[in-house]
């Protein structure tokens, strides 16, 4: 299957600072890139849609001024965190869309730990 | 998109099959039915999809009813490894959100 890679898989940050998770189509152009939020135990919860070279969608109760979403090639996509507080501290887990036979399937990034102290 | 109902937990013996149940009685002429399941800490992995016929991979077998109101994921002999939560999710062909529910925590027993 397709390969999508996240980077960095966790990282540690102050209460207050900003940080960048990436997301690259390794194997394909992925013209939708999708960013979800995990808490432990819990399920994934998609945060926003996002479309090269447009602006995302997000989902309803997801601030689009704290998490930003820049989708500036087919086969990147980068989620940054603003000013984030400990209650940011989640698991955040991309994916993309390939084409591919009779359907239209979605394949995951390996996640990215983010705890902010 | 339409809903889905997955019992919440599962046991299975190891090296036995694991039927995995998933009701999605809303579910529209074109909607198609997949499979992911996410091995804990881990991002969730691609399994299977199919629309109306079953499907069989190196992995699992999806089975459809003829109403397709619901379907079975077959992992045909389970190992440690399947231990996992694994997802039933319906979506349009070109529909764009990918919606999770709470999913089956499968539990493969030695």
């Amino acid at each position: 299957g397709a390969v999508v890679s996240q980077h960095p898989s966790w990282v540690i940050c102050k209460s207050g600072t900003s940080v960048k998770i990436e997301c690259r189509s390794l194997d394909f152009q992925a013209t939708t890139m999708f960013w979800y939020r995990q808490f432990p135990k819990q399920s994934l919860m998609l945060m926003a849609t996002s479309n090269e070279g447009s602006k995302a969608t997000y989902e309803q109760g997801v601030e689009k001024d704290k998490f930003l979403i820049n989708h500036a090639s087919l086969t990147l996509s980068t989620l940054t965190v603003t000013s984030a507080h400990p209650e940011d501290s989640s698991f955040y887990i991309c994916s993309a869309r390939a084409r591919d036979r009779g359907g239209n399937t979605i394949y995951f990034g390996e996640g990215s730990w983010l705890t902010v102290v | 998109d339409a809903k889905t109902t997955q019992p919440p937990s599962m046991d299975c013996a190891e090296g036995r099959a694991a039927n995995l149940p998933c009701n999605h009685s809303t579910i529209s002429g074109n909607e198609y039915v997949y499979w992911y399941r996410q091995i804990h800490s881990q991002g969730p992995q691609y399994i299977i999809h199919g629309l109306k016929n079953n499907e069989t991979n190196e992995m699992a077998s999806l089975i459809i009813t003829e109403d397709r109101k619901s379907s079975t994921l077959i992992l045909p002999h389970a190992t440690l490894r399947d231990t996992a939560v694994y997802y039933c999710i319906v979506r349009y062909d070109t529909g764009n959100q990918f919606y999770f529910g709470t999913g089956t925590s499968l539990t493969v027993i030695p």
